[in-house]
């Protein structure tokens, strides 16, 4: 069964860091593009960033760029996100998403995890 | 960044009927589109990709079209588990953009 289990959401202070996992499981994890989703309470869909499935490249929305740092260990088959200096608009729920396969293809997210919820506040 | 306009926030409908979303893009997006069906307390579920391909698993009833950019969804014959939000997503270009949402009850 393809499947992302996210990990490591918790309460923490502005200004505070805080790091996300996402463990896959199911497929070749270093065939795909990853990337991470937030939803803040009661709000829609928000990209916060991706990366390919060699780590070559990475992309990020800008309100996180220079916070934000997605990553991947393929031996692992893990996904990171560390978030540095989190403000309050960060509070969120955090998904793991799969994206393309790296033959290529459009963008879109055909796995997703359960959600890690982050919530900034102190 | 590509702004993705979809319309309407919220409907209603009954068992049986035919609806349809609307999404709007800001610019071209070579029919990079994709629609995600998020039921209340779950993940996002892709439904449709590159505008009108159905992800495995997805019942028929729901359907895609447009191009450059203007598209939308239909969902035939409305279902009580087609309750739910409904979002839209382009892929064409980084940042990846989502439409803000519509809210489909049954009536």
């Amino acid at each position: 069964e393809v499947q992302l289990v996210e990990s490591g959401g918790n309460l923490v202070q502005p200004g505070g860091s805080l790091k996300l996992s996402c463990a896959a499981s199911g497929f070749t994890f270093s065939n795909f593009y990853m990337a991470w989703v937030r939803q803040a309470p009661t709000k829609g869909l928000e990209w916060v960033a991706s990366i390919t499935h060699r780590s070559t490249t990475t992309y990020y929305r800008d309100s996180v760029r220079g916070r934000f740092t997605i990553s991947r260990d393929n031996a692992e088959s893990t996904l990171y996100l560390q978030m540095d200096n989190l403000r309050s608009e960060d509070t969120a729920t955090y998904y793991c998403t799969r994206g393309p396969h790296y033959s290529g293809g459009t963008y879109v997210m055909d796995v997703w995890g359960q959600g890690a919820s982050v919530s900034v506040s102190s | 960044d590509i702004q993705m306009t979809q319309s309407p926030h919220s409907l209603s409908a009954s068992l049986g009927e035919t609806v349809s979303i609307e999404c709007l893009a800001s610019e071209g997006i070579s029919n990079y589109l994709a629609w995600y069906q998020q039921k209340p307390g779950k993940s996002p579920q892709l439904l449709i990709y590159y505008v009108s391909s159905l992800q495995d698993g997805v019942p028929s009833r729901f359907s895609g079209s447009g191009s450059g950019t203007q598209y939308s969804l239909k969902i035939s014959n409305m279902q009580p588990e087609d309750e739910g939000l409904y979002y839209c997503q382009q892929g064409y270009k980084y940042p990846i953009t989502f439409g803000s949402g519509t809210k489909l009850e049954i009536k």
